[in-house]
């Protein structure tokens, strides 16, 4: 089991570029879920996915934020366009529905929008 | 509003040295606990706790959950250097949702 794979690690972008995001869940696990984390504000949940269908996206910050889980397995997160104060570690994380044994994270994407 | 405050957040001390970290939560039709390590890169699952009283234990890590009074605590004992790191602790609520409130986080370094 590869676990949650995110790419790329790291990402360094000029503000105004869009940048994109990539998450493949675990096999078998259908709850996906995008969090940010920064050293003022820790881990915030921007958006869920259950059975590729978005839940809850009330913590997504603008609408230059946005999510998608074309198929069953991936999901991007897009910010179009990026801002300095968008920097911050961007974890996907997944889980099983039925389960009860919280998330297994990715290893993060770390941002820097300069 | 619901939230998860833990305590305190940043902690220095020597190896051998016992440990207790704090979470309590103002959460709304609660249903879980949950501890994660967080060193360089992801968080890692701890315990997950969801009874009153009963207490979860992994080698020097404990943690006990008091429902009653809306907190969590984790213990570790003897220390060592490989124990710095952040920990994070985050409620999970019921009513059909999946997500996970988490605290900002306890950042411990264990100084040899």
């Amino acid at each position: 089991d590869a676990g949650v794979i995110q790419s790329p690690r790291h990402e360094v972008t000029e503000m105004g570029q869009e940048v994109t995001l990539r998450c493949k869940l675990i096999s078998g696990h259908n709850s996906l879920f995008w969090y940010r984390q920064t050293m003022m504000r820790g881990l915030e949940l921007l958006i869920y996915f259950n059975n590729n269908v978005p839940i809850d996206d009330s913590g997504m910050p603008e609408d230059r934020f946005s999510a998608k889980m074309p198929n069953a397995s991936f999901s991007t997160l897009k910010i179009q366009p990026s801002e300095p104060r968008d920097s911050a570690v961007y974890f996907c994380a997944s889980s099983l529905s039925r389960g009860n044994y919280g998330y297994t994270f990715g290893s993060g994407t770390r941002l820097t929008v300069v | 509003e619901d939230k998860v405050v833990q305590s305190p957040l940043s902690l220095v001390v020597h190896e051998g040295d016992t440990v207790t970290l704090n979470c309590s939560y103002e959460v709304t039709n609660f249903r879980s606990l949950l501890w994660y390590k967080q060193e360089k890169k992801a968080p890692t699952f701890l315990f997950m706790l969801t009874s009153s009283g009963i207490e979860k234990k992994s080698g020097r890590l404990s943690s006990i959950l008091d429902k009653k009074e809306l907190f969590s605590i984790l213990n570790i004992t003897a220390t060592q250097t490989g124990d710095s790191a952040v920990y994070l602790c985050a409620v999970r609520q019921t009513s059909g949702t999946y997500k996970y409130i988490f605290g900002t986080g306890t950042r411990l370094k264990v100084l040899a």
